[in-house]
């Protein structure tokens, strides 16, 4: 057990809809990492946050968005969800801005 | 972009062989990870290279950062069935308000019993 821990494990839903992913970093962990993994595409990097400021971007589509509240969890928000949105959602936590990374369990999010 | 060359893409092995995974930048890197996915599982972090040139070992997995900071490898000495996974290399770079982050696509080692 990581001390990270995301929900839902699982989410199911429709073209078109939009979700939101939650994530909770280890106790002291200022920033947030959010990655996206599919099979094809390996793990890609999302977004990073570090003490509710947006730190680094990475592959992130403009459909999606994300931010870090006050007490330190974070939210991915995916919009017009689309088939190729089915995949394999991290969160992980560190304590600085590029140290070793600790990884939730991950969010399954299945497109229909 | 940035270019993060992982191989190689599988490997498989018996056990008590000897594995090793290379990552390989066009750029200068500030420092490299490594972590480990188990099949089903989450990324486990492994170790952090700082240094130019820079040995790391953990029991039987051995760590190596280039001379020039722009490639990294990880070797297993007899690997074990509890070494099969995906072996992920996670390299940093630039600095300040500017820096990167890019995960290799990751070798997956399995290994025969």
């Amino acid at each position: 057990d990581s001390g990270v821990t995301q929900t839902p494990k699982h989410l199911i839903t429709a073209t078109g809809q939009r979700v939101t992913l939650r994530c909770s970093p280890r106790s002291g962990d200022l920033s947030v990492y959010w990655y996206q993994q599919s099979l094809d595409q390996g793990l890609q990097f999302l977004i990073q946050y570090y003490n509710g400021e947006e730190r680094a971007k990475g592959n992130i589509l403009e459909r999606f968005s994300a931010q870090q509240f006050p007490d330190l969890h974070s939210e991915l928000n995916l919009s017009s969800l689309e088939l190729g949105d089915s995949a394999l959602y991290f969160c992980a936590s560190s304590v600085q801005t590029s140290g070793s990374q600790f990884f939730g369990p991950g969010t399954r999010l299945t497109v229909l | 972009g940035q270019q993060v060359m992982q191989i190689p893409q599988y490997q498989h092995v018996q056990e008590g062989e000897d594995f090793t995974t290379y990552c390989n930048s066009s750029t200068t890197l500030s420092n490299i990870q490594w972590y480990k996915q188990r099949p089903g599982g989450h990324p486990v972090f492994l170790i952090q290279l700082v240094k130019s040139g820079e040995v790391k070992k953990q029991k039987r997995l051995t760590f190596q950062f280039g001379e020039a900071k722009k490639n990294s490898s990880l070797h297993i000495t007899a690997t074990q069935t509890t070494d099969v996974g995906t072996y992920f290399c996670a390299e940093f770079y630039g600095g300040g308000s500017n820096y990167k982050l890019t995960f290799g696509k990751g070798t997956l080692l399995t290994v025969n019993p």
